[in-house]
């Protein structure tokens, strides 16, 4: 089975800092990788996602997350926040297509002014 | 990608009563998924639903309290039944295309009272 650990519940940052979220992983066999952001009372969205090929994925408002295999990471990072990046972040594997995402607790990201 | 329409968006429900949430998807799917979210919580995966089979229950859920119809490749019904304010939560339908990503509803918020 797979499992995912978001090592952070709650990051502050001040708006323009640089920020990372981290998330290990735990799998027996290849997973794929993803991003998902949840804004406040809204649905979740995807961020980014890796699949394979080259290990830095990025997404196309600043974020960028880096595969690790070797670590099992696949953490999350901004050079310079925005206060409309608070938003809640979930870090999910699944295992093939047509199978369900499993997610990490999620990290709660608040940008202050 | 997928469009995933989800009925209602939000409730406020008296204990002991039933729940019963629509997703219907765009295109046909082959597998939809049910999740809950607590508040404040991940999302944790309640079932998976094939057409023309039953749901397959993930620990802790059961089809007596979470009963599951999947009549045709693009739509799917949960209800919620017996609520206890315990089912208070966000419900969200989801599926998987491909390997690329899964896609979400915008969610069910249930109030239990």
């Amino acid at each position: 089975a797979q499992s995912v650990t978001q090592l952070d519940s709650q990051v502050p940052v001040f708006e323009e800092a640089p920020v990372e979220l981290r998330c290990n992983y735990s799998s027996s066999v290849s997973v794929y990788l993803f991003w998902y952001v949840q804004y406040p009372n809204q649905g979740l969205q995807l961020l980014l996602k890796y699949l394979s090929g080259s290990t830095l994925v990025k997404s196309i408002n600043g974020f960028e997350a880096e595969f690790n295999k070797s670590q099992t990471s696949f953490h999350l990072r901004k050079p310079s926040v925005h206060i409309s990046d608070t938003a809640e972040y979930f870090c999910a594997v699944r295992k093939s297509g047509n199978t369900p995402l499993v997610f990490g607790k999620g990290t709660r990201l608040s940008v202050i002014a | 990608s997928a469009v995933i329409s989800q009925k209602p968006s939000r409730d406020i429900c008296q204990r002991g009563t039933s729940l019963t949430i629509q997703c219907q998807v765009d295109s046909q799917v082959t597998m939809m998924f049910w999740y809950r979210q607590q508040p404040g919580q991940s999302l944790t995966l309640i079932a998976t639903a094939n057409q023309g089979s039953e749901a397959t229950y993930e620990s802790g859920f059961v089809i007596d309290k979470f009963p599951i119809s999947r009549p045709n490749l693009t739509f799917s019904t949960l209800t919620v039944s017996n609520m206890s304010p315990e089912d208070s939560s966000i419900y969200l339908c989801s599926v998987a295309q491909g390997v690329t990503e899964a896609f979400f509803g915008q969610g069910t918020r249930l109030t239990v009272v």
